[in-house]
């Protein structure tokens, strides 16, 4: 059982904004880079968001993330079709990594 | 361009092994942190194990004593090997490179081998 907990899921429009919480504890995310993925359905994980608010290269900036305290937030702008898909938050406790428990984001 | 793929994925009767492989293109696995990650059929990700510089390697609590990640630099190949297996261990397995600038996530993703552990 995961110790990041996310909304099992969210939803809005298309052009409209959401926004996934990755709640954890103080030995988490309070002390460790938080990183984003979106999984596509039947496909692989895809890095979105890395040390809590940067973007890989080719990721739109559509996509932001942030850290506060022990919580992290991923906010998507001009939400499209193509982003319906399940996300991930992921950080490193001790010597393990951790992913969120998931939210699958759907587009009305 | 830079990618993974796995291979090795096969049904498997509980209590058995089963190696995994994952064979990297244009850059070096043997330079990299490189990390497995498995998702169950409807489940969400899980972390299973990395391996270090140095060879130096962790486990999930539930895969300790059981798997063992594994280099192999002439082949540019990450292994993972299985033993005892059990059928919660039925999942798509992905292999990982950690991202160097910040080692904080994985930046390159396999596209997964399925390993199902059934009677």
């Amino acid at each position: 059982q995961s110790v990041l907990t996310q909304p099992p899921s969210v939803s809005a429009a298309p052009g409209q904004k959401v926004t996934i919480s990755c709640s954890g504890i103080s030995s988490n995310i309070g002390n460790n880079y938080v990183s984003w993925y979106q999984q596509l359905p039947g496909t692989a994980p895809k890095l979105l968001i890395y040390a809590n608010d940067k973007r890989p290269s080719g990721i739109p900036d559509r996509f932001s993330g942030s850290r506060s305290g022990t919580s992290a937030t991923l906010g998507i702008t001009g939400l499209q079709t193509g982003d319906e898909a399940d996300y991930y938050c992921g950080t490193w406790l001790s010597r393990a990594y951790v992913f969120g428990t998931g939210t699958k984001v759907t587009v009305l | 361009e830079v990618q993974l793929v796995e291979s090795g994925g096969a049904l498997v009767q509980p209590g058995g092994s089963l190696r995994l492989s994952c064979a990297a293109s244009e850059f070096t696995v043997s330079a990299n942190y490189m990390s497995w990650v498995r998702q169950a059929p409807g489940k969400g990700l899980e972390w299973v194990s990395i391996i270090y510089s140095g060879d130096k390697t962790s486990y999930a609590d539930s895969m300790k004593g059981r798997f063992t990640i594994s280099r192999d630099h002439s082949k540019n190949t990450l292994y993972l090997q299985m033993n005892s297996l059990r059928a919660e261990d039925t999942a798509v397995y992905y292999c990982a490179r950690v991202y160097t600038g910040s080692l904080d996530a994985f930046d390159i993703w396999g596209q997964g081998t399925m390993v199902t552990v059934s009677s």
